[in-house]
């Protein structure tokens, strides 16, 4: 089966601009998050989504936003990058979001911001 | 807040050496804990879980215990490969809240030497 997946791989951006990562996660988990890594430092969660609804935020500036579509994939945007959106962003699935459930992550994207 | 506090590295080791990388952390209530190992270029994967006192994760040789009474995670493995090398994250997820938020230490990194 396959697992976690994303796109693109890499990606280059400018500041101001904004930006749109996607992530499909595994058949039949229907919960998927976000988490950004920045070099040498370990993961810091973005968002939660189920169902299609947002059910957790972490503490990240509204520029950052996702959403989840019917078949549970999900993209995270974010608008008017700075220098410091440069980092691993890491897409994560889940059965059903639940407290005790397992995530696995996909590969990342790594975004640059010049 | 809930925190992980992991060793710093990076932890160097010739091959056949034993392995310990210590993990612990703070939480209200009781936490599922993780150990998550990246290879150079890659996302995270899952290497082991537990989610009560006095569980064992293990995998692929590795394994952890979940100590309460120490609020300890503490990786282990007897005899380490080259391919061992990586950063190993510890990680735990606090069922509070009814969501998955994982929150993550900073990192070991870990290097193999034949």
């Amino acid at each position: 089966d396959a697992g976690v997946t994303q796109s693109p791989t890499h990606l280059i951006k400018t500041r101001g601009q904004h930006v749109t990562l996607r992530c499909s996660p595994i058949s039949g988990h229907k919960s998927v998050s976000w988490y950004q890594q920045v070099l040498g430092q370990g993961p810091q969660f973005i968002f939660q989504y189920y169902e299609k609804e947002e059910r957790g935020r972490g503490n990240f500036p509204d520029r950052f936003s996702a959403r989840q579509f019917p078949n549970y994939s999900s993209e995270l945007n974010v608008n008017a990058l700075l220098l410091g959106d440069s980092a691993l962003y890491l897409c994560a699935s889940s059965l059903d979001g639940g407290g005790t459930d397992t995530q696995y992550f996909g590969p990342g994207t790594r975004l640059t911001v010049l | 807040g809930d925190s992980v506090t992991q060793m710093e590295g990076p932890v160097t080791l010739s091959e056949e050496a034993f392995l310990t990388i210590n993990c612990t952390y703070t939480a209200t209530g009781y936490p599922s804990l993780f150990w998550y190992v990246q290879y150079p270029g890659e996302g995270l994967q899952l290497l082991l879980k537990a989610t009560k006192a006095d569980d064992k994760g293990s995998n692929k040789g590795f394994e952890a215990t979940y100590r309460k009474e120490t609020t300890s995670f503490h990786l282990e493995k007897g005899s380490v490969q080259v391919s061992d090398s990586a950063v190993y994250f510890c990680a735990l997820q606090n069922p509070f809240g009814g969501y998955n938020k994982l929150i993550f230490g900073a990192g070991t990194r870990l290097a193999v030497h034949p």
